[in-house]
């Protein structure tokens, strides 16, 4: 079966523009979560989200949302962007019930 | 001081070699405990996975919890060059399972 699938891959922005992030998961998993990774910091975790609710929030400023479609996939946006925010974004989808985490590939962003 | 800490390496091992991984943690609430392996510009991949304390086999890879000690290990038995990665753990409570908890990871390279 398809795996989850990130888009883009690859995106470059700079200081205090906006960025939407997309995130489809696999078929039939109703969780998303999403994750920052970077060199300092390690992975973190941002937001997760189940039937387009919001369950669990990471401790990241509020210029970071998300929001989740009824076909299950996802968006995170971040808001006036900060040279900080330069990090591997992932996504990961699993069953309703606790279950394994999948994770996509990843979005690479780049704030300069 | 972080929640969980991971050694971050690097280690390097020669093939066939048991590799040792290792992380503890602080927060006693945590009581679902992952393993994930992560290849270069790849999204984390769920190795193993552990409710509690106790020991978890899978071909080479055991998982130990000793949750009175709140440290976790992951054993690889005869390392293979293809076990080159990043190896992250990971843990999460009951009322948030999806909202994990990583380490910093350890760079892992088995030379042939």
């Amino acid at each position: 079966k398809a795996g989850v699938t990130q888009t883009p891959r690859y995106l470059i922005k700079t200081r205090g523009q906006q960025v939407t992030l997309s995130c489809s998961p696999i078929s039939g998993h109703r969780s998303v979560s999403w994750y920052q990774q970077t060199p300092g910091q390690g992975l973190q975790f941002l937001f997760e989200y189940f039937s387009e609710t919001q369950r669990n929030k990471g401790n990241f400023p509020g210029r970071f949302s998300g929001r989740q479609f009824s076909n299950s996939r996802s968006e995170m946006n971040v808001s006036t962007l900060e040279l900080g925010d330069s990090a591997l974004y992932l996504c990961a989808s699993s069953l309703a019930s606790w279950d394994e985490q999948f994770f996509g590939p990843g979005t690479r962003l780049t704030v300069l | 001081q972080k929640e969980v800490e991971q050694d971050p390496g690097p280690l390097s091992v020669p093939e066939g070699a048991i590799v040792s991984l290792n992380c503890t943690y602080s927060n006693s609430a945590f009581q679902y405990f992952m393993w994930y392996r992560q290849y270069s510009r790849k999204g984390p991949e769920l190795l193993m996975y552990t409710y509690s304390s106790g020991n978890k086999e899978d071909g080479r890879f055991t998982a130990q919890v000793d949750k009175s000690s709140k440290y976790i290990s992951l054993f690889i038995r005869d390392s293979q060059p293809s076990d080159s990665a990043t190896y992250l753990c990971a843990m999460s409570a009951p009322g948030s399972a999806r909202q994990l908890t990583f380490g910093s990871g350890t760079q892992l390279t088995v030379l042939p």
